[in-house]
């Protein structure tokens, strides 16, 4: 599996929009980037998927460029709530796909 | 919608007890499932997926063991438990066919004393 590189933390205010960029220079073809956002004691939560170029759902917007070695999670106007730890996750859909979970990019949010 | 359920939520055991944590989906049929630990601070290690019933597959050999008895149930279990084995458990599910993309149970805090 191709290894993620990510800030240890960043913080923001309320508000304010916030991209957490993951490095992952060795991404094979197969692989799809996943990002997860878990809050302490609780299990990750599925935020979003792309395999490349742009995608967008309610909650976030992922940008890959052309040559997939990163991405970039963009939250739209950050709530307090959105405090978490956000992992970014690089791998292949094929069965006993383990999701390894680096030390993701804790994001605090303040008022 | 899909709903995935663990419990309990928070166990405390002695060391050299038994041990069953419970997870069960909803809302979908044939799904992938999966055990993973998360020690204090670190990332998640996975235990156990299976595909079917009865499939189970091991990631890692320890006094620890899974079980699928119905499809949409994934049961862990130990007959001894170690200090080593306290940490967070959580079961996760995947759409048949797909294993990139895992959701997540609320997690079991087990503490082994």
């Amino acid at each position: 599996l191709a290894k993620t590189t990510q800030p240890i933390s960043m913080d923001s205010y309320e508000g304010q929009e916030v991209n957490i960029t993951c490095s992952h220079n060795n991404i094979a073809t197969n692989d799809y980037i996943t990002w997860y956002q878990q809050f302490p004691s609780q299990g990750p939560r599925f935020i979003i998927q792309g395999y490349k170029t742009k995608v967008t759902n309610e909650v976030a917007s992922l940008f890959i460029p052309a040559d997939r070695k990163s991405s970039t999670l963009s939250l739209p106007r950050v709530s307090l709530s959105d405090t978490a730890v956000y992992y970014c996750l690089v791998g292949p859909n094929q069965a006993g796909t383990a999701l390894i979970f680096g030390k993701g990019t804790t994001l605090s949010v303040s008022s | 919608s899909q709903t995935i359920h663990q419990w309990p939520a928070t166990l405390v055991q002695p060391v050299g007890s038994p041990l069953s944590l419970e997870c069960t989906v909803e809302g979908t049929s044939n799904p992938n499932l999966y055990w993973y630990r998360q020690a204090a601070g670190r990332g998640l290690q996975l235990l156990f997926y299976s595909v079917g019933i009865g499939q189970i597959s091991s990631e890692v050999p320890q006094n620890l063991s899974a079980s699928r008895p119905q499809d949409r149930q994934f049961i862990l279990s130990s007959k001894k438990l170690l200090l080593s084995d306290s940490g967070f458990y959580l079961c996760a599910w995947s759409v048949p066919g797909r294993f990139e993309t895992q959701y997540f149970g609320p997690g079991t805090r087990l503490l082994v004393l």
